[in-house]
């Protein structure tokens, strides 16, 4: 079966420090991966996501940016966090329509 | 006009009651509708997924689609304490190029 990690779960950053945030897929190959951000009582807003190694989708102009160097790996990274970046960052991934999210990471940026 | 539309509430209901949440949408190229249910502070599950127009029942959970109202709901029968999350709609077309969540709503069963 298939599961999908995210770590760290919980993360306290100043402004103006950088941002890594990974996210791991195990049991499929060549999934569409995806980010997406939850700000608190708001809906799921899709930021990024990827078909392939190096195929890189943004949907949202912001500070933000991604990586996919590995089939099963998708990276967020920012190099200066902004007060507004709080929220909570959930990877998710598909083989065909539906998307299977992770367990999500909390970033609070003071 | 947002392509997916969903009362954020919050819902709170006795255990035991029935619950009725939905979504409205816009775009016909949706076929394919989901609902998932986000527990605090965790990622969503998919719950329940359907194809086109109709229902589909799974223990104590319904999903109707009503494509002629563009209208889906999720029923929750002899609801739990253990039913409170939050639940979000989801909507895709055939191609999966146009997927879409509702802003979920929340439940909250009093026991």
């Amino acid at each position: 079966s298939q599961t999908i990690h995210q770590w760290p779960a919980t993360l306290v950053q100043p402004v103006g420090s950088p941002l890594s945030l990974e996210c791991t897929v195990e049991g499929t190959s060549n999934p569409n991966l995806y980010w997406y951000r939850q700000a608190a009582g708001r809906g799921l807003q899709l930021l990024f996501y990827s078909v392939g190694i190096g195929q890189i989708s943004s949907e949202v102009p912001q500070n933000l940016s991604a990586s996919r160097p590995q089939d099963r790996q998708f990276i967020l990274s920012s190099k200066k966090l902004l007060l507004s970046d709080s929220g909570f960052y959930l990877c998710a991934w598909s083989g065909g329509l539906y998307r299977f999210f992770g367990p999500g990471t909390r970033l609070t940026v003071l | 006009q947002k392509e997916v539309e969903q009362d954020p509430g919050p819902l709170s209901v006795p255990e035991g009651a029935i619950v009725s949440l939905n979504c409205t949408y816009s775009n016909s190229a949706f076929q394919y509708f989901m609902w998932y249910r986000q527990y605090s502070r965790k990622g969503p599950e998919l719950l329940m997924y359907t194809y086109s127009s109709g229902n589909k029942e799974d223990g104590r959970f319904t999903a109707q689609v009503d494509k002629s109202s563009k209208y889906i709901s999720l029923f929750i029968r002899d609801s739990q304490p253990s039913d409170s999350a939050t639940y979000l709609c989801a909507m895709s077309s055939n191609t999966g190029n146009q997927f879409y969540f509702g802003t979920g709503t929340s439940l909250t069963v009093i026991p």
